[in-house]
Order: structure tokens, then sequence, then C-alpha cells
């Protein structure tokens, strides 16, 4: 899988967009962008993912870049419950058997309030 | 539906001590998956199953042992228990291998 390069920290003012980078400048045409975040002591959650084209769910939008070298996650409306660790991962899709996830160590993102 | 669910949420064990952590999830999901989380290391892959009957070894299967005798069970079990396994332990389960992972809310494991 591809290396992937995140900022270790970020802030953020509740109620503006949280707009957070990550750098996948080795992926291969087959390996799609994943986020995940981690609030305080929970278990990882899935946010998004995409393979060229942008994407958005009611969570969050995906903007990838149009060579795919960097990506960037985008949280609309950023509230206090979003204060996580948000981890960048690229990863192959390809049907069946076991597909590695590599978890980094994220972006630690805080809402100010 | 509970999702997945991890037993015990808390535990200490002395060292040379042996326990199991159960993980279970009500999905269907064919793949199950334990991870540690240490600080500042992300999350490591120890053991992950493929399917009821199989298990695999990931990153850090060392010291650690597990069985999937029914599909929605995935068991971890520690023979005998290092302050090097004091860790958070989460579980995840995924439909097949490629498809975006559903975590448990994580077993804190204490080691002394």
């Amino acid at each position: 899988d591809a290396k992937t390069t995140q900022p270790p920290s970020m802030d953020c003012a509740e109620g503006r967009a949280a707009n957070l980078p990550c750098n996948h400048s080795t992926i291969s045409g087959n390996e799609y962008v994943y986020w995940y975040r981690q609030i305080h002591s929970q278990g990882p959650q899935y946010i998004i993912h995409g393979l060229k084209n942008n994407e958005t769910n009611e969570m969050a939008s995906l903007i990838i870049t149009e060579d795919r070298k960097s990506s960037t996650l985008i949280l609309p409306h950023a509230t206090l419950r979003d204060t996580a660790v948000y981890y960048c991962i690229v990863r192959v899709v390809s049907g069946g058997g076991y597909q590695k996830v590599t978890f980094g160590t994220g972006t630690k993102l805080q809402v100010i309030p | 539906n509970a999702g997945v669910t991890q037993t015990p949420k808390f535990r200490v064990l002395k060292t040379g001590q042996s326990m199991t952590l159960l993980c279970a999830q009500d999905m269907n999901h064919e793949y199950m998956y334990w991870y540690r989380q240490d600080p500042g290391m992300g999350l490591r892959l120890i053991h992950y199953s493929v399917g009821e009957g199989t298990t695999a070894k990931g990153e850090v299967p060392d010291g650690y042992n597990v069985s999937r005798l029914k599909k929605q069970n995935f068991l971890l079990g520690l023979e005998s228990a290092a302050p090097s396994q004091t860790s958070v332990y989460f579980c995840a389960s995924s439909y097949r291998g490629a498809y975006e992972q559903d975590f448990g809310p994580g077993t804190r494991l204490t080691v002394t």
C-alpha cells in the first residue's frame, strides 16, 4: 500500500469548514483513498472513500486531485464532536482476499468553540 | 444492530496470567480482525480471519492466539501475559477483505 503523509495536528473554529490534507504521491492506479477517524478512546470510524472522483456523504466530502497524489477531507461545518484523530489510508480494493489496512498516526483535529 | 462488541472493556492482569478477549459482530461479516493500539504508534494488526474456522497472522502476532469457531465471534487469547502487552485492543469486522471495517469500542488491558 502507498504511504501517506498528514500534518500531525490542526485547529478549526466551530461552525467553520475543516479541511484535512493528505499526501499520497506514490499511490497506484488501483488504490483507493479511505478516511477514518478516532474520537478519544473509541474505536476508529469509517468516514468516506474514493478512487478518483470527488465523493460526498452525510459526514464529509473527499476531494482528490486530478493526479491523485493528494486529497482533502472536508467537514463542512465542524462541531466540537468532530474533535478526533483523522486517518488517511490508501489501499487496494479488488474483490476478495485480505486487503491490508495500514493506520498511520493521522491528524489530530481540535475544534475550538 | 449492536455492531461490533467487545468483552471486557477493562482488565488488569499480573505477568504470567492468561485471559481471553471476546469480539462479537451481528452484521454477518466474513472478515474479522484484532488490532492493538499503543501511544504514538497507530493501530497494528495482530491476527485476522477471513471466515469461520480460519485465522491468519498479522503484523504483531507473537504472544497471542486466536480462534473463530463461529462466524460472529473472534477470540483473542493471551496465554502468558507480559507487561509489553499492555495496550488498547480493538476488534473490527468487514463484509469482505476489501470493504471498510467496523470497529468495536476497545478493551483496555494493563499487565503489571
